[in-house]
């Protein structure tokens, strides 16, 4: 069976950073892209980052450029997201999601698999 | 504003059958990447539907089907059951912006 298991959520103040992990099992983490996606309290989801199998490829959201930044340790099975410069607008669940290929942007990937999600609060 | 647009809610009653709608801006999207949906029940991560286009996953009932015809895709639920009220979502990949993107989600309702 397929585990995701985000950790590092949090509550913090704007202008701070945080780090998110995952760490996966059940599957070969080295032979998939994997991704982070959002969903604010009450609304819908929104793609944050992806990265591809051998870190070789990356995407951000325009929301997040600049500030946030995605790797992976496939030794460890992990993914993590590290996010500088938080506003309230990053109040949201996170989810890590495991994709179904090997390529950040693969045409006909899917994102097959999802944690629980980690709750990130930005808050003065 | 989303640029794979759904209805911000559908509502139908037990049996019926029912339609979800997402539009994408053709200009945004590769002809490559197909859309793919996702059910989200209440208090949970959402979950593979239907992806390239029409394909189910192993689990997901036969109940659930979608087709695509040029920039518009739509999810159709026949034999409704209350346990299906849920949020939907679409999704693709916009080649412009270099980024997934889910429509606004879709709110269904088992009258």
């Amino acid at each position: 069976e397929v585990q995701l298991v985000e950790s590092g959520g949090g509550f913090v103040q704007p202008g701070r950073s945080l780090r998110l992990s995952c760490v996966g099992s059940g599957f070969t983490f080295e032979n998939f892209a994997m991704h982070w996606v959002r969903q604010a309290p009450g609304q819908g989801l929104e793609w944050v980052s992806g990265l591809s199998w051998d870190s070789g490829g990356v995407g951000y959201a325009n929301s997040v450029k600049g500030r946030f930044s995605i790797s992976r340790d496939n030794a460890k099975r992990s993914l993590h997201l590290q996010m500088n410069n938080l506003t309230i607008e990053d109040t949201a669940l996170y989810y890590c999601v495991q994709a179904s290929k090997l390529g950040m942007a693969s045409s006909g990937a899917t994102f097959d698999n999802w944690g629980q999600g980690t709750l990130v609060t930005v808050s003065s | 504003q989303s640029i794979l647009t759904q209805p911000p809610s559908v509502s139908g009653a037990t049996g019926q059958r029912v339609t979800i709608s997402c539009t994408r801006s053709s200009s945004n999207f590769g002809s490559t990447y197909d859309i793919h949906w996702y059910q989200q029940l209440p208090g949970a991560a959402p979950k593979l539907l239907i992806y390239s286009g029409s394909n189910r996953p192993s689990g997901v009932p036969a109940r659930f089907s979608a087709s695509t015809s040029g920039p518009s895709a739509s999810l159709a639920i026949t034999g409704l059951q209350a346990d299906d009220e849920a949020l939907y979502y679409c999704q693709s990949y916009d080649t412009t912006l270099r980024a997934w993107v889910f429509g606004g989600g879709t709110r269904l309702n088992v009258l």
